[in-house]
């Protein structure tokens, strides 16, 4: 079985640019949820999708959006981008989402830098 | 709110030592405890996890963890490191409540040395 896909692998804006990330989670898995690594840091919590729904929300600007579609798939939109939105933006999916109890499976990752 | 600290940034061991990774916690309500592995260009990867019962974890790749609760420390522990462990290692906690909040530490980088 394929894991957690991501996309695209890389990608290059500029300031006050949007982009979109997404990401396609391992097959019969429900919950979705992104993560940003700065680089020398680890992940932060930007948001958890479960059945469509967002279920959890990280200290994150309103520029930051994202959604989940009937295939369980997601995408991570990020409006006027600043430097410091540079990093690697994670995925991860789990069969469910109720507890983290449920092991949740990383995709490699989308690296944004931003000039 | 939660909060990890990893004491070492860095940690250089020699092949075949053994290692401990340090990891310590704050949180004001009752926690799970995690460690990730991240290889070069790659995504995070469980090795184990605390959720109840013996305070003795074991993962895979022969890793193994002691939950502390006295001394809020979740520390990861493998008796004999090879060249395939060179990584970053996180720690990670999450409360008890509904969803999948993670709370990650800065990292460690394991630099396992021929």
């Amino acid at each position: 079985d394929a894991g957690v896909t991501q996309s695209p692998t890389h990608l290059i804006k500029t300031r006050g640019q949007h982009v979109t990330l997404r990401c396609s989670p391992i097959s019969g898995h429900k919950s979705v949820s992104w993560y940003q690594q700065v680089l020398g840091q680890g992940p932060q919590f930007i948001f958890q999708y479960y059945e469509k729904e967002e279920r959890g929300r990280g200290n994150f600007p309103d520029r930051f959006s994202a959604r989940q579609f009937p295939n369980y798939s997601s995408e991570l939109n990020v409006n006027a981008l600043l430097l410091g939105d540079s990093a690697l933006y994670l995925c991860a999916s789990s069969l469910y989402s109720a507890v983290s109890t449920d092991t949740q499976y990383f995709g490699p990752g989308t690296r944004l830098t931003v000039l | 709110a939660q909060s990890v600290t990893q004491l070492d940034s860095q940690v250089p061991v020699f092949e075949e030592a053994p290692v401990e990774l340090r990891c310590n916690y704050s949180s004001s309500v009752s926690v799970y405890l995690f460690w990730y592995v991240q290889y070069p260009n790659q995504g995070l990867q469980l090795l184990l996890k605390y959720l109840s019962g013996s305070t003795l974890v074991k993962g895979i790749n022969g890793f193994e963890a002691e939950f502390n609760k006295s001394q809020t420390s979740f520390h990861l522990r493998k008796p004999s490191v090879h060249i395939s462990d060179t990584a970053e290692y996180f720690c990670a906690v999450s409360d008890r409540g509904y969803g999948q909040n993670f709370v990650f530490g800065p990292g460690t980088r394991l630099s396992v040395l021929p």
